[in-house]
């Protein structure tokens, strides 16, 4: 079982509706969690860190439910913008261990 | 400028042949990693050092070896290039353990 998993899509969706991505973790003692974005052939920038506590920022929410061990990104109002690859990542808190990154959730939002 | 670069962008080159991808940060982060992403594969972990004297392999190292030369640089080397390690490669520093990476451009590397 891979470490982090995500559906890889592609969720295509019309300018205006919401969209959600799930990602699973194996690692029950993983620490941290972030959503990153990649656009084509550039490279991974950070979209938001998750909390516990679930966290938003402006159209997009990050939610993390540690007992069935998955992350959620949801985003409303999609803009054609926002057409990109959504990266999950989790740090597993094994020692010094970098982060682990999911293979990504392609979306393409279309007019 | 940008806070973490790569050197060459592109390169082609022939099986069996010695090349090295540069990384460069001025983000003063001590951590610097080595990752390289494959079409359905993401992003997979080749080398980290947390220092200059500290470094770790990932989960893929056969094939590569790295020289941390300085905190602010990062040297992957393919010893001898085969076609399977033909992909993109970034290069990603942070400030400490668990916290957010920040990617360099990345390397485009195709091995004939």
């Amino acid at each position: 079982r891979k470490e982090v998993e995500q559906d890889p899509g592609p969720f295509n969706v019309p300018e205006g509706a919401t969209v959600a991505f799930n990602c699973t973790y194996s690692n029950s003692a993983s620490q941290s969690f972030f959503w990153y974005r990649q656009d084509c052939r550039k490279e991974p920038k950070l979209l938001m860190s998750v909390y516990s506590s679930g966290n938003e920022d402006g159209r997009f929410t990050a939610q993390l439910n540690r007992a069935s061990q998955y992350i959620s990104l949801l985003i409303r109002d999609s803009k054609l913008s926002d057409s990109a690859t959504y990266l999950c990542v989790v740090n597993t808190g094994t020692g010094r261990r970098a982060l682990t990154f999911g293979s990504g959730t392609r979306l393409q939002v279309q007019p | 400028d940008a806070d973490v670069t790569q050197t060459p962008r592109n390169r082609i080159t022939k099986t069996g042949k010695r090349i090295m991808l540069e990384c460069s940060q001025t983000k003063g982060h001590d951590r610097m990693y080595w990752y390289r992403q494959d079409p359905g594969l993401g992003l997979r972990l080749i080398y980290y050092s947390f220092d200059v004297k500290d470094i770790n392999k990932g989960e893929i190292s056969d094939g590569y070896s790295v020289s941390r030369q300085a905190q602010a640089k990062f040297s992957l080397s393919l010893e001898s290039a085969i076609p399977n390690q033909t992909a993109l490669y970034f290069c990603a520093t942070s400030p400490g353990p668990g916290e957010t990476q920040y990617f360099g451009p990345g390397t485009r590397l195709l091995v004939l």
